[in-house]
């Protein structure tokens, strides 16, 4: 039983390229959600989506920043122009659809570093 | 705006001692999770902790949680190196969302 599977992880980018990273949910899991970690800092919430649907994304960048988890493959978090500011780990979660379990499972993350 | 805070953000002990990280929040929720994370890697989940009151205790670690002080505590009993890790608390920011609000994290280092 996979966990949560992301790729790439590690990502170099120049600025202003593009950086796509993906994820893969737990087997059985209808819920994604993408978290940010900045050096030396906790996760913070960047969006949450079920599938074909974006939930909740308070926490996107208004710009630059999107995020889908189609029907069918994995979701993906695209970066468009990427800036230094953008260097980070992002880490993906997945969640099961019945709001008892109580269980959250994270990714081993995908670390991007823009040069 | 839910704020999570943890002390001390820097840790650092001897094996053999016992010591305590603390987590804050700032408003009510119904769940409080315990993770760890080694550098470069992903979080292990530790603790879930879901009433007031309730405590779970794993190996050399012990959480607890008091939901009407908005405060839960790690405990760590006599800390071995293998411990070395930074500790994150989070809170869930809105009722079975999973949607996590964390801390900075506390930055553990057991010397030997």
């Amino acid at each position: 039983n996979a966990g949560v599977m992301q790729n790439p992880r590690h990502l170099v980018r120049r600025r202003g390229q593009e950086a796509r990273l993906r994820c893969s949910p737990m087997k059985g899991h209808s819920h994604v959600y993408w978290y940010r970690q900045l050096p030396e800092e906790g996760l913070k919430f960047m969006v949450y989506l079920q599938k074909e649907n974006i939930i909740d994304e308070s926490g996107m960048p208004k710009e630059r920043f999107s995020a889908e988890f189609p029907k069918e493959g994995p979701s993906i978090l695209r970066i468009q122009q990427v800036v230094r500011g953008d260097s980070a780990a992002y880490f993906c979660a997945s969640s099961p659809s019945d709001p008892n379990r109580n269980t959250i499972y994270f990714g081993e993350g995908s670390w991007l570093t823009v040069v | 705006e839910l704020k999570v805070e943890q002390n001390p953000l820097f840790l650092s002990m001897q094996e053999g001692k016992n010591y305590t990280i603390y987590c804050n929040y700032s408003t009510t929720s119904d769940r409080l999770y315990w993770y760890r994370q080694d550098p470069g890697k992903s979080l292990e989940s530790l603790f879930v902790l879901l009433s007031n009151g309730a405590v779970k205790q794993e190996g050399r670690l012990m959480a607890s949680l008091d939901t009407k002080a908005r405060l839960s505590t790690l405990h760590i009993t006599a800390a071995v190196h293998d411990l070395s890790a930074t500790y994150f608390c989070a809170v869930d920011l809105e009722s079975g969302s999973e949607k996590l609000v964390f801390g900075k994290g506390t930055k553990l280092t057991v010397n030997p």
